[in-house]
């Protein structure tokens, strides 16, 4: 298993220019999330999803769509890039259980301009 | 979720037992204490998670009080590899919300 994969790794965008990172796994997992970390700083949720179908905001939407077509992908959309969305961002998924923990991605560090 | 409190700091000698506490006073009967770390700029990794009674894996060990208001995460030989930030963190549900966590630094 490849686990949970990210692209792109790094990214420089100009303000107000869009863009979407990705994200996929291949673990059958139901639950998937998305999370910025700043500088210094613990994790911050973006948006989950608990299935394919269903998503969810999580403390910090604004700027930010998602989409969950499959059950393996769940991108999430920059659509106006401001540059406090400089921050590295992080994919997890998880299984269904209550107890069930959360395997990340390797991040996609973002810059904006 | 209840909130935790860590130390933002912590160092340990190689080879020696690393003992991270972490405050959660506000924890309600059926939230879970989970712990995760950070190496680097890479994405967090789970070590170990309880309720109320202790637990042990190839790991770490959780030590949690019996009025579930603090614990304690235990390497029992660290590493210099086990240099992170270590994130206690309280789950209800099927969100995790990340605080600062405690930034450990084992020493040669």
């Amino acid at each position: 298993n490849a686990g949970v994969t990210q692209t792109p790794k790094f990214r420089i965008l100009k303000i107000g220019q869009s863009m979407t990172l990705q994200c996929t796994q291949d673990m059958n997992h139901n639950y998937m999330y998305w999370y910025r970390q700043d500088p210094g700083m613990g994790l911050k949720l973006i948006y989950y999803s608990v299935g394919a179908g269903i998503t969810d905001k999580g403390e910090v939407p604004n700027g930010y769509n998602v989409s969950r077509s499959t059950t393996e992908d769940f991108p999430l959309r920059l659509e106006l890039a401001a540059p406090s969305q400089t921050s590295v961002y992080f994919c997890a998924s998880r299984r269904q259980g209550a107890t069930d923990t959360q395997y990340f991605g390797p991040g996609t560090r973002l810059t904006v301009l | 979720d209840a909130k935790t409190t860590q130390p933002p700091s912590m160092d340990c000698a190689e080879g020696r037992a690393a003992n991270l506490p972490c405050n959660h006073s506000t924890i309600s009967g059926n939230e879970y204490v989970y712990w995760y770390r950070q190496i680097h700029s890479q994405g967090p990794q789970y070590i170990i998670h309880g309720l109320k009674n202790n637990e042990t894996n190839e790991m770490a060990s959780l030590i949690i009080t019996e009025d579930r208001k603090s614990s304690t995460l235990i390497l029992p030989h660290a590493t210099l590899r086990d240099t992170a930030v270590y994130y206690c963190i309280v789950q209800k549900g099927s969100r995790l919300t990340f605080g600062e966590g405690t930034q450990l630094t084992v020493n040669p």
